[in-house]
């Protein structure tokens, strides 16, 4: 079956510092990847996507490359920001231009702090 | 773009009562919605998959008569808690999903449910 694994956290910055989150994942065909940003007491936002191979996905300064050679996914931000703080899921689909469900990883805390 | 709107955002309520969630589109037909539950500082669990006018597909281990869906049209899915017991009090997330091109799978916000 499909499943993604996320580093576990809390991962804690200073603000301006850089950001990976590693997210690896295992599935058959060709999944989509995604990642999901969740706010305290919040439903999820889609953060960015990607749907193809070697595809990069990015918005707000975050971004993420689909590396299927390593079934990777990673999120990187180059300097993050307070209002960064949020938790981070990465999640793929396994069928694209259908509405499949969604696998998610555990998510992965990040605080930022002055 | 897409919106879902998920409502109540919080409810409280006693053991043995049940409780109504709803999610709706507001812009666009979803003909898919996803129920997730949401455990403290834990991933989101797939609870079921409906289609409008048609019987929900529950994942493994998740109760359909406790857990009651109902997608009567195109725009409006509900989740109905029967009997709730404080174990059931969770985050509980709708996702609705219109065709994946175009608006890919958009999410409510998410209702905290309670039960005292």
């Amino acid at each position: 079956g499909n499943s993604v694994t996320q580093m576990e956290g809390p991962v804690t910055l200073s603000e301006e510092a850089f950001l990976t989150i590693n997210c690896t994942y295992t599935a058959t065909g060709y999944p989509s990847l995604f990642w999901y940003v969740q706010y305290p007491g919040e439903g999820l936002q889609l953060l960015l996507k990607a749907t193809k191979a070697d595809d990069k996905g990015s918005n707000k300064g975050f971004e993420a490359t689909y590396r299927k050679e390593t079934t990777s996914f990673h999120l990187e931000k180059g300097s993050v920001q307070v209002s960064d703080s949020a938790v981070y899921f990465c999640a793929l689909s396994d069928q694209a231009g259908t509405a499949s469900k969604l696998t998610f990883g555990t998510g992965t805390r990040l605080q930022v702090t002055l | 773009g897409a919106v879902v709107s998920q409502h109540p955002s919080r409810v409280i309520c006693k053991s043995g009562t049940s409780v109504k969630i709803e999610c709706r589109s507001l812009d666009f037909q979803a003909t898919t919605m996803f129920w997730y539950r949401q455990f403290p500082k834990k991933s989101l669990m797939l609870m079921a998959t409906s289609n409008e006018g048609s019987k929900a597909t529950y994942e493994q281990g998740v109760e359909k008569d406790k857990f009651l869906i109902n997608h009567a049209s195109l725009t409006l899915s509900t989740l109905t808690v029967t009997s709730a017991h404080p174990e059931d009090s969770s985050f509980y997330i709708c996702s609705a999903a219109g065709g994946l091109e175009r608006h890919g799978y958009t999410f409510g916000s998410g209702t905290r449910l309670t039960v005292v």
